[in-house]
């Protein structure tokens, strides 16, 4: 069992260009969660999916950010025209199915830090 | 809104020393807690986590954590800690809705 990958690990940007980070869960996960990570912050909740389904995106911002969990492939994480202050890491977790079903916890990737110029 | 308290940003300690990590959190209703530890360039992996039943909770490599409801406070504890442990440490904590709420984090650094 791969886990939770996420590519690419790294990515740099300059100002105004687009940026898309994936997600690939668990076997058998069909939930996944997108958290940013700032510079001396903890994990922020940004969007949670499951399958062709947007179900939380509290935690997004307004604009230039979306995310997507296509019925075949990964979850992508959508950021245009990034700005200096996008520069973080974003993790993308999995879960079997919801959390409030049950004991279900979060398996987290690697996570993808993006650096922008 | 809900919120997750770590006081500590940074604690450093010699190996063989005790730890305790403090957490807390704000929210009236039932909580699942949760200590994630994230070692230097790795991803998040799971400690230990509280749903419900015995309070002290114990998780991998020695840790335990204790709820304490009274004082909405899930402390992460070691008896003795060793140089691989140097690591950042995040409290956790799920309410209602689904997702995690996490803590600032703690930077463990321990000195051999």
């Amino acid at each position: 069992n791969a886990g939770v990958m996420q590519n690419p690990r790294h990515l740099v940007r300059r100002r105004g260009q687009e940026a898309r980070l994936r997600c690939s869960p668990m076997k058998g996960h069909s939930h996944v969660y997108w958290y940013r990570q700032l510079p001396e912050e903890g994990l922020k909740f940004m969007v949670y999916l499951q399958k062709e389904n947007i179900i939380d995106e509290s935690g997004m911002p307004k604009e230039r950010f979306s995310a997507e969990f296509p019925k075949e492939g990964p979850s992508i994480l959508r950021i245009q025209q990034v700005v200096r202050g996008d520069s973080a890491a974003y993790f993308c977790a999995s879960s079997p199915t919801t959390l409030s079903s049950g004991a279900n916890v979060l398996t987290f990737g690697a996570g993808s830090r993006l650096t922008v110029l | 809104a809900q919120s997750v308290s770590q006081h500590n940003h940074h604690v450093i300690l010699s190996e063989a020393a005790s730890l305790e990590l403090g957490c807390n959190y704000s929210y009236g209703g039932t909580v699942n807690l949760f200590w994630y530890v994230q070692y230097p360039g790795q991803h998040l992996q799971l400690l230990l986590k509280y749903f419900s039943g015995d309070p002290l909770v114990k998780g991998i490599k020695g840790f335990e954590a204790e709820f304490i409801k009274s004082k909405f406070s899930f402390n992460l504890r070691k008896p003795s800690v060793q140089w691989s442990d140097t690591a950042e440490y995040f409290c956790a904590v799920r309410t209602g809705a689904n997702n995690l709420f996490f803590g600032t984090g703690t930077r463990l650094t321990v000195i051999p």
